[in-house]
């Protein structure tokens, strides 16, 4: 298996414009996960997928954040429009099914926003 | 409210001691804590994990013990080497955060030649 995939692997937009970044989960996996990383606030966790349904959104940090998973193989991260202060690095991960049974990372996706 | 606190946020050792790195947690209810590393510019790899009805596991050079009355784990390396120099994150799933794994803030880790 080739593990988690995310594209692109790094990003630089302009401040106001609209970023995608796309996820590949392990084949098999039912829950799916994004995370952003900062050095102020660490690992955080933004949206938890389970069967392509979006089942806690809580981390999401405002409404210009939104996150698809239209099928068991696909799911997208949008921010809309980007600010300076979304940089980061953009992780997602998937498991088997709940987090005991261990979460897998992609490479991550480094935005950074100008 | 429910979080995951870890000690240190640096730790530098001589390579072939030994690093111990601790984490607390406040949720009484969780029963599953991985440990991460991540290495510069990679993605956070799970390296050991432990559960609430065992005290302790050995995977050679790395171990974790369980203290669930005190409500805290560490993650203990031995014989450390150079490529063991990375970022360490402990986790545990909090009742507070839907039953998702909430992360501690992570330690850099540095053997020193």
């Amino acid at each position: 298996d080739a593990g988690v995939i995310q594209s692109p692997r790094h990003e630089v937009t302009e401040m106001g414009q609209e970023v995608t970044l796309r996820c590949k989960p392990i084949s098999g996996h039912n829950s799916l996960f994004w995370y952003r990383q900062t050095m102020m606030r660490g690992l955080e966790l933004l949206i938890y997928f389970n069967n392509n349904v979006p089942i806690d959104d809580s981390g999401m940090p405002e409404d210009r954040f939104s996150a698809k998973m239209p099928n068991a193989s696909f799911s997208t991260l949008k921010i809309q429009p980007s600010e300076p202060r979304d940089s980061a690095v953009y992780f997602c991960a998937s498991s088997l099914s709940t987090p005991d049974t261990g979460l897998t990372f992609g490479s991550g996706t480094r935005l950074t926003v100008v | 409210g429910e979080n995951v606190e870890q000690h240190p946020s640096t730790l530098s050792v001589q390579e072939g001691d030994s690093a111990v790195i601790k984490c607390t947690y406040s949720d009484s209810a969780s029963n599953y804590f991985p440990w991460y590393k991540q290495e510069l510019g990679k993605r956070p790899q799970l390296i050991i994990d432990i559960r609430s009805n065992v005290g302790e596991k050995k995977d050679q050079r790395i171990a974790v013990t369980l203290n669930k009355t005190a409500k805290h784990f560490s993650l203990h390396i031995t014989e450390t080497q150079p490529e063991d120099s990375a970022v360490y994150f402990c986790a545990a799933i909090l009742s507070g955060s839907a039953r998702q794994l909430t992360f501690g803030s992570g330690t850099q880790l540095t053997v020193l030649p």
